[in-house]
């Protein structure tokens, strides 16, 4: 399978405590962002890379979120001391320079947090 | 900001039946334009882009949408829907100036296709 892949599908943890996903993208694609997603809502930006460089971030991204994508390929998002409100879907999406619009996507990590 | 509208939470329709997907948008200057379709258990699927040129584009599993500069919109059609087209559909904007480019998602429309 070369589609985008994340690990792990599922995550429950409790408030407070750290967690983080990691994202491996379609090969050849030097784009990588992440969105989060809420039940019954769309998906938001939070973050992008091209290659290594993280080039924007939401305003969703707090100060306990960071983000990483060290050697241009996989990426790695972090959440410090979780909140019951970081509870969502967390989506990776990938794509190459020539055509960035067209993102393909994870299928997603589910956080949890009680 | 540019945002999204979609202002239907679910649409149903028999099978058969055409099937519009309402998706109105608002950006600054031109638009890329895109529809997205997710299935249980499964990450988005991209199902179509408008960049620039012909109004109507047309995507995959004979979905099409029609580019309306004037009334900003990007309503997905099907001419004929099946059941398994039955999932959450989204549209997404980015203004082509915005060197990125993040997408703006719209809220989602249930599409519920009855046999």
């Amino acid at each position: 399978d070369t589609g985008v892949s994340q690990d792990p599908r599922h995550k429950i943890t409790k408030r407070g405590q750290n967690v983080t996903f990691r994202c491996d993208p379609i090969s050849e694609h030097n784009r990588l962002y992440w969105y989060r997603q809420t039940l019954g809502q769309g998906p938001e930006f939070l973050t992008y890379f091209q290659n290594e460089a993280q080039l924007e971030k939401s305003r969703l991204l707090s100060d306990r979120f960071s983000a990483e994508r060290p050697k241009g390929s996989f990426s790695t998002l972090e959440i410090q001391r979780t909140e019951q409100g970081d509870s969502a879907m967390y989506l990776c999406a990938s794509s190459p320079d020539r055509a960035w619009y067209e993102q393909y996507f994870g299928p997603g990590t589910r956080l949890t947090v009680t | 900001a540019q945002s999204v509208a979609q202002p239907e939470d679910q649409v149903n329709v028999a099978e058969g039946n055409p099937l519009t997907v309402k998706c109105t948008y608002s950006v600054s200057g031109n638009p890329y334009l895109f529809w997205y379709v997710q299935y249980p258990n499964r990450g988005l699927q991209f199902l179509l882009k408008y960049i620039t040129g012909d109004n109507l584009v047309k995507g995959s599993y004979g979905f099409e949408a029609e580019f309306n500069k004037s009334q900003t919109s990007f309503h997905l059609k099907k001419p004929s829907a099946l059941v398994s087209d039955s999932a959450l559909y989204f549209c997404a904007v980015s203004p082509i100036k915005a060197a990125g480019n993040k997408l703006t998602f719209g809220g989602g429309t249930r599409v519920l296709v009855k046999p």
